[in-house]
């Protein structure tokens, strides 16, 4: 069965402080992940996307990491803003041309001042 | 602006009473889903349709209904057969990239929230 973790559940953090969140994947096959940041009360928004090529991709504060052998991902926030208190969700879909995609249940990321 | 909007923001459902939520997008995407979101779980796929008049279940699809006369239009119907439809829907599109087998990550509406009167 398809499973997406997600560690930590949540995460507290002081502004201007960096952080990363994991997620552990048993999807097969493999064709790409993704990471998304949902605001409360709102839908998920695609922050990046990676295939099973790429190592590391970045989206401003935000940088991503995979690890396609271990099947991990990490998110790495720099310089965290208020802005970036939400959930994020890592998600991956079922194989190449099955978006049929298996959401991690997120990690939900407060960010204090 | 291209997007997805979805309507009601916030529906309350009465006991034995059918519900639809409205999907609309103008992004050009072929391909719709609809999802269910509770508290502490993943997002759980409802119905999928990557052509008009043609869908697919998803993997809880029991009590629900859907349909796609339109391109652009993907509206969900909670049954009264749902006995626990409390949750937040959300509603989805994408694009196959040019031939590859291969989908652009979906692009999400805002959700409708759900509850039993």
């Amino acid at each position: 069965k398809n499973q997406v973790e997600q560690s930590p559940q949540s995460l507290i953090i002081l502004e201007g402080k960096n952080c990363t969140l994991q997620c552990n994947y048993t999807v097969s096959p493999f064709s790409n992940l993704r990471w998304y940041k949902q605001d409360t009360g709102r839908g998920p928004v695609s922050l990046t996307i990676m295939t099973f090529s790429e190592n590391t991709k970045s989206n401003g504060r935000y940088t991503a990491t995979l690890d396609a052998d271990t099947k991990q991902s990490s998110l790495h926030i720099t310089a965290s803003q208020l802005s970036d208190s939400a959930s994020y969700i890592c998600v991956v879909p079922g194989g190449f041309g099955n978006e049929k995609l298996t959401f991690g249940t997120g990690t939900r990321l407060t960010i204090i001042p | 602006d291209g997007g997805i909007t979805q309507s009601p923001k916030y529906l309350f459902r009465k006991e034995g009473q059918n519900v639809t939520l409205s999907c609309e997008q103008n992004l050009n995407h072929d391909a719709m889903y609809w999802y269910r979101q509770d508290p502490g779980q993943g997002l759980r796929l409802i119905y999928y349709s990557q052509i008009v008049n043609d869908f697919q279940k998803g993997d809880i699809a029991e009590g629900y209904s859907v349909s796609r006369e339109k391109k652009e239009s993907f509206p969900l119907t909670v049954t009264s057969a749902q006995k626990n439809p409390t949750a937040f829907y959300l509603c989805a599109s994408s694009i196959e990239n040019a031939g590859t087998g291969w989908y652009q990550p979906q692009h999400f509406g805002d959700g409708t929230r759900l509850s039993i009167l």
